[in-house]
């Protein structure tokens, strides 16, 4: 089954720490995204890229970083400089009509 | 000005009745309109996708779009309790792949 995936599912992190959620995607989508969702505000775009070892910015991109090595893998590291992490993240990957399709989502809690 | 406005409700309706969720913009170059079903604790899913102004049907589902009136419907018949979700309205310009997201409307339909 084509999709994308997300993981881990739940994870938690402590004060200082890096942590990586992994997202992949067997669709063949040249382009993937990184949102946040928080209670009230929507979706946030964390980072984007449009295709392999190229990604730019989006709206809230202080405190993460992101790679794109492969086609089917768009890692988020949320860093300590993030002081807000607590948060749901979900990934997407878009067609080449630029139709969104999301993952699953990693909820992410900070201790 | 907010690019997508939406009503965060929450929308509570008896089982049987047609819902209407809506969304206005003010980005007049927005042409690609998307609404999407997102279940508590879960990914969005993509419900419909339009182009331009009219109207798309699918099955229960109708999307409406007026670009004269910078203004978006999803219309549901013959709610059911399964369609108890958060439905969030995106749209995006000609050549571009970032979406604008509207904060999503959540349903009840109650039995």
């Amino acid at each position: 089954d084509g999709g994308i995936t997300q993981s881990p599912k739940y994870l938690f992190r402590k004060e200082g720490q890096n942590v990586t959620l992994s997202c992949e995607q067997n669709l063949n989508h040249d382009a993937m995204y990184w949102y946040r969702q928080d209670p009230g505000q929507g979706l946030r775009l964390i980072y984007y890229s449009q295709i392999v070892n190229d990604f730019q910015k989006g709206d809230i991109a202080e405190g993460y970083s992101v790679s794109r090595e492969k086609k089917e893998s768009f890692p988020l590291t949320v860093t300590s400089a993030q002081k807000n992490p607590t948060a749901f993240y979900l990934c997407a990957s878009s067609n080449d009509r630029g139709v969104q399709f999301f993952g699953p989502g990693t909820r992410l809690t900070v201790l | 000005q907010k690019e997508v406005e939406q009503d965060p409700g929450p929308l509570s309706v008896p089982e049987g009745a047609i819902v209407s969720l809506n969304c206005t913009y003010s980005n007049s170059a927005f042409q690609y309109f998307m609404w999407y079903r997102q279940y508590s604790r879960k990914g969005p899913e993509l419900l419909m996708y339009t182009y331009s102004s009219g109207n798309k049907e699918d099955g229960r589902f109708t999307a409406q779009v007026d670009k004269s009136s910078k203004y978006i419907s999803l219309f549901i018949r013959d709610s059911q309790p399964s369609d108890s979700a958060t439905y969030l309205c995106a749209m995006m310009g000609a050549g571009s792949y970032q979406l604008t997201f509207g904060k999503g409307t959540k349903l009840s339909v109650i039995p």
